[in-house]
């Protein structure tokens, strides 16, 4: 079965400091892979994805991501932090599954945000 | 502009209580999924449906039942609430051709 680990429960920055969340995946082909943000009491936004086009993914809100697959790694960066950042993030494959892609999640990382 | 909508954002319930959380997305998707989020273990699948009345379980799907008798709806199905099912519940739908999925914006459940 398909899955991913993020590396990192929490993640801490000062604002305007760089942004790296990890995301390592388990695949047997080129996977379809996302990342997530949920900001506090509010709902899952789409912040980019991989689906085997480009291996540089920009998002939105300056967020990218690089496809690696000798690394089997889609670690999530940002050049300089916001405080508005201040989110949990989800690393997200979707493996293909008697015909559906399922979405599978990693468990989160929360990045912490300091003046 | 793509839509997926929970009935509740917020619910309380007493231990015992058989109780409905609804999902409709408007998109006419062919998959429709249930998952729990709990702090520090992600989303967790419990149900998906990839037509009508067809269901499949997910990797936590004890204490549920889901039912899809409309393309558009997805329920899920506590049929006797427990404490430990306190958490919050998304909602998600997807295309059968496209890997990305939509959600809702989740229906935090409390069972006391």
């Amino acid at each position: 079965a398909q899955s991913v680990t993020q590396l990192d429960s929490h993640v801490s920055v000062s604002e305007g400091t760089p942004v790296l969340l990890r995301c390592n995946y388990s695949s047997s082909y080129s996977p379809s892979l996302f990342w997530y943000v949920q900001h506090p009491n509010k709902g899952l936004q789409l912040l980019l994805k991989y689906t085997s086009a480009a291996t540089l993914v920009k998002g939105i809100n300056g967020f990218e991501a690089e496809f690696k697959k000798s690394e089997t790694s889609f670690h999530l960066t940002k050049p300089s932090a916001h405080m508005s950042d201040a989110a949990e993030y989800f690393c997200v494959v979707s493996p293909l599954s008697g015909g559906s892609y399922i979405p599978t999640f990693g468990r989160g990382t929360s990045l912490i945000v300091h003046p | 502009d793509v839509k997926v909508t929970q009935s509740s954002r917020y619910l309380v319930k007493r231990t015992g209580e058989k109780v409905f959380l609804e999902c409709v997305q408007d998109m006419d998707h062919e998959n429709m999924f249930w998952y729990r989020q709990d702090p520090g273990l992600g989303l967790r699948l419990i149900y998906f449906s990839y037509d009508v009345k067809m269901k499949e379980k997910g990797d936590i799907p004890e204490g549920y039942s889901v039912s899809r008798e409309k393309k558009e709806r997805f329920s899920l199905i506590l049929e006797s609430a427990s404490t430990n099912q306190t958490s919050m519940y998304l909602c998600a739908s997807s295309s059968q051709w496209v890997a990305e999925a939509f959600f809702g914006q989740g229906t935090r459940l409390t069972v006391v």
